[in-house]
């Protein structure tokens, strides 16, 4: 497509409870990234894929958080065991090649209570 | 490592003034800066980047950027504000992923 989706738009877990979030890249881009947007509007980088592949997954706190970018699929991010401090809009980009611009998705609100 | 810094948390500008808001960035090489617009509830909005060339770089929207090296600077622009540039500005630059600044809020007033 022409743009990044992600769904779904809004997500309410119970702490402890997991959540899997999803992301379909502009078509013909090779690279899909993983932001966390918290309530000071800080942008915090998880984890890139190029096709299908771990680009970096240097943000990511691995004992909870997952991605997957398969063929043929969108792409995911999964939190198991939601906390309260995961509670945050989750935005999802892609790019032609990793050093150009990033159009980005418009987010997924994951609320955890 | 590469990171961007935003000095100013708002900005506030009358309708058909100038405006300007502030990055300056701090990196090893070559920096590649990019400035990125979101509006409520919405994702972000690439505007322009730097990567080589002229250091003045033209966006969208009537934006422009001006990259100085000796001041480690890329400070945004817009000759004449309007109501409808209120939003939230991010500066970036490319690392792995992009690290942003934290954002600055321009408020245009009629």
């Amino acid at each position: 497509g022409e743009e990044v989706a992600q769904t779904p738009k809004h997500l309410v877990r119970g702490e402890g409870q997991k959540a899997k979030l999803y992301c379909a890249p502009i078509k013909g881009h090779s690279y899909v990234f993983w932001y966390q947007q918290v309530l000071k509007n800080e942008f915090k980088f998880l984890i890139s894929f190029q096709n299908e592949n771990v680009f970096d997954e240097t943000g990511m706190p691995k004992e909870r958080f997952s991605a997957k970018c398969l063929p043929n699929s969108p792409c995911s991010l999964e939190i198991q065991a939601t906390k309260l401090e995961d509670s945050a809009v989750y935005f999802c980009a892609s790019s032609q090649s990793g050093g150009n611009e990033q159009f980005f998705g418009p987010g997924t609100r994951l609320t955890v209570l | 490592a590469q990171s961007v810094a935003q000095p100013e948390d708002q900005v506030n500008v009358a309708e058909g003034n100038p405006l300007t808001v502030k990055c300056t960035y701090s990196v090893s090489g070559n920096p590649y800066l990019f400035w990125y617009v979101q509006y409520p509830n919405r994702g972000l909005q690439f505007l322009l980047k730097y990567i080589t060339g002229d250091n003045l770089v033209k966006g969208s929207y009537g934006f422009e950027a001006e990259f100085n090296k000796s001041q480690t600077s890329f400070h945004l622009k817009k000759p004449s504000a309007l109501v409808s540039d209120s939003a939230l500005y991010f500066c970036a630059v490319r690392d792995i992923g992009m690290r942003f600044g934290a954002g600055t809020r321009l408020t245009v007033k009629p």
